[in-house]
């Protein structure tokens, strides 16, 4: 049971480049999240998704999409990076109430 | 809307001292109240958690968190904190069908 995954561990784009994180989840959870996380602002919810096939805008969503694949997998795109996404992307699950996060994803975009 | 306020930025306690994190919260029903750590590096864990009941709760590593209505808080102690337990503190609120909402965090230093 690995619980919250999350790829690549670090990325560093340029800007204008565009990438997916990838997130995935082995403990059968409806409800997925990312996150981005920056100095001072503590966790600040981008997108999530309540089950498979819907998904909805959080506090911070402009600059991303994502695709909720399957019940196990959410991905966030960045379609086409600015330096002011840099930042530590986290992916969550929960069954019900409890929030359970993957290790992050360290972004830098020059 | 829920809001979720961590007064202090930076705290730095001596080892073996007691410590108490404050966190208030802005919500208008009963909320479901959450403490999680991030140590340096990593993601978060949970410490602990209240959803109703006795409004002292117990976590893991020692810590406990008292519930106060009449306050809108959810303090976070430790009676004897030790030199591993330096790291960032995180309260969330959530109504339990909806996201959860963070506080901006408190990063606990520990001297010797």
């Amino acid at each position: 049971n690995a619980g919250v995954t999350q790829t690549p561990k670090f990325q560093v784009l340029k800007t204008g480049q565009s990438m997916t994180l990838q997130c995935a989840q082995d403990m059968n959870h409806n409800s997925m999240y990312w996150y981005r996380q920056d100095p001072g602002m503590g966790l600040r919810l981008i997108y999530y998704s309540a089950s498979e096939g819907t998904t909805d805008k959080g506090e911070v969503p402009n600059g991303y999409n994502v695709s909720r694949l399957n019940k196990r997998e959410f991905s966030l795109r960045l379609e086409s990076a600015a330096p002011s996404q840099t930042s530590v992307y986290f992916c969550a699950s929960t069954a019900t109430d409890t929030q359970y996060f993957g290790p992050g994803t360290r972004l830098t975009v020059l | 809307a829920q809001s979720v306020t961590q007064p202090d930025i930076h705290i730095t306690v001596s080892e073996g001292a007691s410590l108490e994190l404050r966190c208030n919260y802005s919500y208008g029903a009963t909320p479901y109240l959450f403490w999680y750590v991030q140590s340096p590096g990593q993601g978060l864990q949970l410490l602990l958690k209240y959803f109703s009941g006795d409004t002292l709760v117990q976590g893991i590593k020692g810590f406990e968190a008292e519930f106060k209505r009449s306050q809108s808080s959810f303090n976070l102690r430790k009676p004897s904190v030790h030199w591993s337990d330096a790291a960032e503190y995180f309260c969330a609120v959530t109504s339990g069908n909806t996201p959860l909402v963070f506080g901006k965090g408190t990063r606990l230093s520990v001297i010797a």
